[in-house]
């Protein structure tokens, strides 16, 4: 079976440009998380998905951040315009109904905004 | 709140064992433990559920204090595979599905 997908591994930007980062989660895994990771704050959750429904976007940094879920399979984060301070690893994951369940990482994207 | 994890980083030679403590200023439901070597994605070792129960994998096993709002991950017989940070996350409440990892424990084994 895959593992959670992401696309781009990599994506390199300058300020003020829009960014999409995509994530297909296990098949079968109905919960989706995305996090971010940075040296100085850490693994942060951003937003997570249960039934495709946003459930939690407490930890969106921000109005420049949004995400959707259109499916079970796919799911994009966005920021828009972005900043030099959005640089991090972020990672998509998916469970198996609730965060109860281990959650499998994507192998990341890392973003860096020059 | 983030959780702390104790200690902050620790080094071991193979055979060695190792604690590795996270603590929590909030009640917990549930405790998740994650492995994430260099430049990967994390990895899910265990959870534990709200009930004081001790886990196991393979050599390394986990313990949860509910009282306490804490959790332990005991590294036994330690190798090399076993080097990476390790980050605990932490459920206040079932179903909140929100989970805030803590401040991570680098462990590094040598030959």
């Amino acid at each position: 079976d895959a593992g959670v997908i992401q696309s781009p591994r990599h994506e390199v930007t300058e300020m003020g440009q829009e960014v999409t980062l995509r994530c297909k989660p296990i098949s079968g895994h109905n919960s989706l998380f995305w996090y971010r990771q940075t040296m100085m704050r850490g693994l942060e959750l951003l937003i997570y998905f249960n039934n495709n429904v946003p459930i939690d976007d407490s930890g969106m940094p921000e109005d420049r951040f949004s995400a959707k879920m259109p499916n079970a399979s796919f799911s994009t984060l966005k920021i828009q315009p972005s900043e030099p301070r959005d640089s991090a690893v972020y990672f998509c994951a998916s469970s198996y109904y609730r965060a109860a369940y281990e959650q499998y990482f994507g192998p990341g994207t890392r973003l860096t905004v020059t | 709140q983030q959780p702390v994890q104790s200690p902050q980083a620790v080094i071991l030679r193979e055979g060695e064992d190792a604690v590795i403590n996270c603590s929590s200023s909030k009640a917990l439901y549930s405790v998740h433990w994650y492995r994430q070597k260099h430049g990967e994605a994390p990895v899910f070792l265990m959870i534990l559920l709200k009930g004081g129960e001790q886990k196991g994998h393979e050599k390394i096993s986990a313990s949860f204090n509910e009282k306490k709002q804490q959790s332990s991950l005991y590294l036994t017989a330690s190798q090399l595979s076993y080097s990476g940070t390790y980050f605990c996350g932490t459920e206040a409440t079932s179903g909140t599905y929100k989970y805030i990892f803590g401040t991570g424990t680098r462990l590094k084994v040598l030959a």
